[in-house]
């Protein structure tokens, strides 16, 4: 079993939609968690960064924590094509050191 | 600009002909890593170093090298590549270990 999962899709929805994408984990050393966008032929870049349960929201994108069922979503609003991406999430681990762990990366298509 | 510089973006080679990928950064991060991703994989980390003179093993470093000379500075090094390591590669650094990672667009590497 994957320490992140993350469902590959793709997902494809309108324009307009409201997206939600969701990753679970199973080590409760997370302790630092982030959404990344990637466009294709780029490196992923970093949309939302937080450290603890509860919502933290930038613009149209919103991004949830819940420790305690160990999941984590990003939701995106009035979603557009220029949002087609792959979304991946990821975690910091503390052990020892910090390490941080990639999903796998869900591919989103907004169609106009 | 803030940016992780990596050199080439592309390259097609042959089983056994020494290669080294470039990265660099201009942010005076401490922290480097390279990673790579491939299918339904995700972002895999090869090598990390936490400073200049220190590096370590990521999780699959196996037929791979780098230095920290520099700070600025991680290269990438393929001894004696094979073609199980065909793959895109990503340069990533951040200030330190437990912050978001900044990564460069990427390197295609093909190997024949």
């Amino acid at each position: 079993q994957k320490e992140v999962e993350q469902d590959p899709g793709p997902l494809s929805v309108p324009e307009g939609a409201i997206v939600s994408l969701n990753c679970t984990y199973s080590n409760s050393a997370f302790q630092y968690f982030m959404w990344y966008r990637q466009y294709s032929r780029k490196g992923p870049e970093l949309l939302m960064y937080t450290y603890s349960s509860g919502n933290k929201e930038d613009g149209r994108f919103t991004a949830q924590v819940d420790k305690s069922s160990k999941y984590i979503s990003l939701f995106i609003r009035d979603s557009q094509p220029s949002d087609s991406a792959t979304y991946l999430c990821a975690m910091i681990e503390r052990t020892g050191g910090f390490k941080t762990i990639f999903g796998a990366g869900t591919r989103l298509f907004v169609k106009a | 600009e803030a940016q992780v510089t990596q050199n080439p973006r592309y390259l097609i080679t042959v089983t056994g002909k020494k290669l080294t990928v470039t990265c660099s950064q201009n942010m005076n991060h401490e922290y480097m890593s390279w990673y790579r991703q491939d299918p339904g994989l995700g972002l895999r980390q090869i090598y990390y170093s936490m400073n200049v003179e220190v590096t370590d093993k990521g999780d699959v470093p196996e037929g791979y090298k780098v230095s920290r000379k520099e700070k600025r500075n991680f290269p990438l090094i393929l001894e004696s590549p094979s073609p199980n390591q065909t793959s895109l590669y990503f340069c990533a650094s951040s200030l330190t270990s437990n912050q978001p990672q900044h990564f460069g667009d990427g390197t295609r590497l093909s190997i024949l």
